[in-house]
């Protein structure tokens, strides 16, 4: 089956700790995105990457990173930079980067909470 | 002012009631809009998409696109206990950018 797969589900993470969110697809899409959510908000762009080895900052990019070393694969990592990071964090790919009629698709998401 | 915004809800309607949700951008330059339904707990799932201006339908969906407003609406008829969701409103110019979602609850 054709998707997006986001690992771990759950995410717990302890104060100072880096950890690193897994987004893979098999959709043969261009661009994928990583999306934060917070209760009763709507989506925050942190990055998107259009294309392998490139990857650009989006509205809220300060304690996070990523890489986009293979097509399928954009993970995000949250650092201890990130003072307040739970929250739901949402990966997305299309097919194309910002063209019209480029419709994104999204993974079921990792739950991250800070213990 | 946010580059989208959606009518802040909570939005109630009986069952078999046409659902009526808004949607104001600020980007002049956005050429694609879209229409994502999000169940509690759950990632946001695509259900329209609208590049021209006027009306588009899909079952008992309808997006409407007015582009000189700056105004994109979705229309849900026959509404079911099933539809009630956050629906979020998205707009592509430069970026994919989320309104913070209107709440729809369909009362049986």
């Amino acid at each position: 089956d054709g998707g997006i797969t986001q690992s771990p589900k759950y995410l717990f993470r302890k104060e100072g700790q880096n950890v690193t969110l897994s987004c893979e697809q098999n959709l043969n899409h261009d661009a994928m995105y990583w999306y934060r959510q917070d209760p009763g908000q709507g989506l925050r762009l942190i990055y998107y990457s259009q294309i392998v080895n490139d990857f650009q900052k989006g509205d809220i990019a300060e304690g996070y990173s990523v890489s986009r070393e293979k097509k399928e694969s954009f993970p995000l990592t949250v650092t201890s930079a990130q003072k307040n990071p739970t929250a739901f964090y949402l990966c997305a790919s299309s097919m194309r980067p910002f063209d019209r009629g480029t419709e994104a698709f999204f993974g079921q998401g990792t739950r991250l909470t800070v213990v | 002012q946010k580059e989208v915004e959606q009518n802040s809800g909570p939005l109630s309607v009986p069952e078999g009631a046409i659902a009526s949700l808004n949607c104001t951008y600020s980007d002049r330059g956005s050429q694609s809009f879209f229409w994502y339904r999000q169940y509690s707990g759950k990632s946001p799932e695509l259900i329209m998409s609208i590049y021209s201006n006027g009306d588009k339908e899909d079952g008992r969906f309808t997006a409407q696109l007015n582009k000189a407003s700056q105004y994109v609406s979705l229309l849900i008829r026959d509404s079911q206990p099933s539809d009630s969701a956050t629906y979020l409103c998205a707009v592509r110019a430069r970026q994919l950018t989320f309104g913070s979602g209107t709440q729809l609850t369909v009362l049986p």
